[in-house]
């Protein structure tokens, strides 16, 4: 069974770069769709994009231009970076693991990682 | 933008009983629909995929059942690790939550 854990500064000040690393053990990271979802304090999921060993990326329209997402396979670990960031960026973080049933799903979630944006 | 509404915000129940929660789609965009568990500390856990789908290790208690822009989950009978925050997902332009129904213990 898959298992992902969080990590990264818990503290980014404003106008910086929010840099996070997810940890995957108990399967490939070069077979399936790795993601990054955050919740807001008091706001619903929201997913911020996927990205697949082959190439592919998919990212939210609204946070597209200030993410990057990358893999390193030889350490089982995939990245997000976000950059720019402001108050509004301050949420739990959670890596997941995104399979294609019918649809998109995220079947394997790590605990997350609280990041507050303040100076 | 597709917007997934979800009924009640809170159900207050007692072990045992029957839980039914509802997730609406301002438009209809997809007939798959997943529902995700939340419990405090720890990350959302898939239960339900494709509407009707129980995702692995899913207890047969947990059924999801709609189409269109009306999907429900179903907890047969509580039991005492089923209080928690339930989500709904779908994939508009990508994918998009809802804002949660908490079942709390009455």
């Amino acid at each position: 069974q898959v298992q992902l854990q969080e990590s990264g500064p818990g503290l980014v000040k404003p106008s910086e770069t929010l840099s996070l690393t997810c940890n995957v053990s108990g399967g490939s990271i070069s077979t399936s769709f790795w993601s990054w979802i955050r919740q807001s304090p008091g706001r619903r999921l929201e997913y911020i994009g996927y990205f697949y060993y082959g190439g592919g990326t998919d990212y939210n329209l609204s946070l597209k231009s200030r993410v990057t997402m990358s893999v390193d396979t030889t350490k089982q670990q995939f990245f997000l970076k976000l950059t720019s960031v402001t108050a509004a960026d301050t949420a739990v973080y959670y890596c997941a693991r995104a399979t294609w049933f019918g649809e998109l799903f995220f079947d394997s979630w790590g605990k997350g990682t609280l990041v507050t944006v303040s100076s | 933008e597709v917007v997934l509404t979800q009924s009640p915000a809170t159900l207050s129940l007692s072990p045992g009983e029957k839980a039914t929660l509802s997730c609406r789609a301002s438009q209809s965009v997809s007939n798959y629909l997943g529902w995700y568990q939340v419990k405090p500390g720890q990350g959302p856990r898939l239960l339900i995929y494709d509407t009707s789908k129980r995702a692995t290790g899913i207890p047969a208690r947990f059924s999801g059942s709609g189409s269109g822009t009306d999907f429900t989950l179903t907890i047969s009978s509580l039991e005492p690790e089923d209080f928690a925050v339930y989500y709904c997902q779908q994939r508009s332009i990508w994918p998009l939550f809802g804002g949660g129904t908490k079942i709390e213990i009455k």
